[in-house]
């Protein structure tokens, strides 16, 4: 079945650590979003892409990265810069281009720092 | 600016109709969305209005006036369910760049 599948679901590291959520679809969509979700507060765009090899900054791309080698795969790195790094990160995917229709996410990956 | 608002929480009976507002303020909006998140989960796609007017889709409708800035979703016949959040979010720029609000915690009691 077409999907987005993230991994791991929950993640614990320590402070000063580099982590990398992975996000894999199946769906042939052009364009990948990485999200983040912290309690009482909306969806946050970290980084977006909308071809392979290619990705932007969204509104909170500050001590994070991203890479996009296949159309397939989005990893987000949070690295040891990010000031508050635990949270709810979400990854979507939709077909590339204006108006083109819904976000499909996945299920999720929770980072806890300790 | 492109702020988003609505609600923060609700409460509504089950059975009854709810109807949850979302204004925004901006000028480069091109669409807004509907999901549904239950606590824990992604969100899941609801509806989508690019025109002005009211969509229906079974239980639950979006309406979206752009020259007000305005749109409700509307659920009928609530059920258990139905308890989540509610996340507006217009489609920023020419791509599907989402910009979200805070989202509306429903609770749906008997």
């Amino acid at each position: 079945d077409g999907g987005i599948t993230q991994s791991p679901k929950y993640l614990f590291r320590k402070e000063g650590q580099n982590v990398t959520l992975s996000c894999e679809q199946n769906l042939n969509h052009d364009a990948m979003y990485w999200y983040r979700q912290d309690p009482g507060q909306g969806l946050r765009l970290i980084y977006y892409s909308q071809i392979v090899n290619d990705f932007q900054k969204g509104d909170i791309a500050e001590g994070y990265s991203v890479s996009r080698e296949k159309k397939e795969s989005f990893p987000l790195t949070v690295t040891s810069a990010q000031k508050n790094p635990t949270a709810f990160y979400l990854c979507a995917s939709s077909l590339a281009g204006p108006n083109t229709g819904e976000l499909f996410f996945g299920e999720g990956s929770r980072l806890t720092v300790l | 600016g492109q702020n988003i608002d609505q609600p923060t929480e609700m409460t509504a009976t089950e059975g009854a109709i709810v109807q949850i507002n979302c204004t925004y303020q901006t000028s480069g909006f091109n669409g807004l969305f509907w999901y549904q998140q239950h606590a824990g989960e992604a969100p899941t796609f609801l509806s989508y209005n690019v025109l002005d007017g009211l969509e229906e889709k079974g239980r639950f409708s979006s309406f979206l006036s752009r020259s007000k800035g305005y749109s409700y979703l509307l659920l009928k016949e609530l059920q258990m369910k139905d308890s989540a959040s509610y996340l507006c979010a217009g489609v920023s720029g020419g791509y599907n760049k989402l910009i979200f609000g805070a989202g509306t915690r429903l609770a749906v009691h008997p």
